[in-house]
């Protein structure tokens, strides 16, 4: 079973940030919060990952609560081409495999 | 582009034969993931490889199978197809160690299979 709880799916108008939670309340101290997409009929891509601070990249801002029990990623500026699945993923960082447990995401949906 | 390739990137197989799905790795990686994808499922781990050997397994049954080459690249092979085979198989190659795996998987676009 996934370790993290997101909801189904979303709606985020052209332009405006989209905000994306993720609940991970059963995650370990050693474990990062990794942040995955998938376009339709394409192979996931990495967005972002993190372990406690704050995170930020040219795709997208990661931000992980005091508790590390939940984050959101923010897309600041969604575009159509962002409509996607999310996945919120969470792994040990000294794990020898890529073992990766998705659940089934977020369907984002970008409205013009 | 992620710079893994895989092939084919469609085909159709029949209850009970075998089928070999190829993935060229992105230059450099030395690791390589095996996933399956049933249609509006997130992707499940199969295996992955790491300089050749079998390094990590999911919930699988033995008629799931692989082979990772000197130049990365790697093979999935499926035995006995049933039904449920059916689903997009997905190749992820990473450079690894053998004990710390912090990096991103790069995924290819993946093969479809559907078993009649």
């Amino acid at each position: 079973d996934a370790k993290t709880t997101q909801p189904t799916s979303m709606d985020c108008a052209e332009g405006r940030a989209a905000n994306l939670p993720c609940n991970h309340s059963t995650i370990s101290g050693n474990e990062y919060v990794y942040w995955y997409r998938q376009i339709h009929s394409q192979g996931p891509q990495y967005i972002i990952h993190g372990l406690k601070n704050n995170e930020t990249n040219e795709m997208a801002s990661l931000i992980i609560t005091e508790d590390r029990k939940s984050s959101t990623l923010i897309l600041p500026h969604a575009t159509l081409r962002d409509t996607a699945v999310y996945y919120c993923i969470v792994r040990p960082a000294t794990s020898g495999t890529y073992k990766y447990i998705f659940g089934t995401g977020t369907r984002l949906k970008v409205l013009a | 582009e992620t710079g893994v390739t895989q092939s084919p990137t469609h085909l159709i197989k029949t209850r009970g034969q075998q089928v070999t799905l190829r993935c060229s790795s992105q230059s450099g990686h030395n690791t390589v993931s095996w996933y399956q994808q049933a249609l509006g499922q997130g992707p499940q781990f199969i295996f992955q490889y790491y300089r050749e050997e079998e390094n990590g397994r999911g919930n699988f049954p033995p008629r799931f199978s692989g082979l990772q080459f000197p130049n990365y690249s790697s093979e999935l092979n499926v035995n006995a197809l049933e039904l449920d085979d059916s689903a997009l198989y997905l190749c992820a190659s990473s450079l690894g160690t053998r004990g710390r795996n912090t990096g991103e998987l790069f995924f290819g676009e993946g093969s479809r299979l559907t078993v009649l």
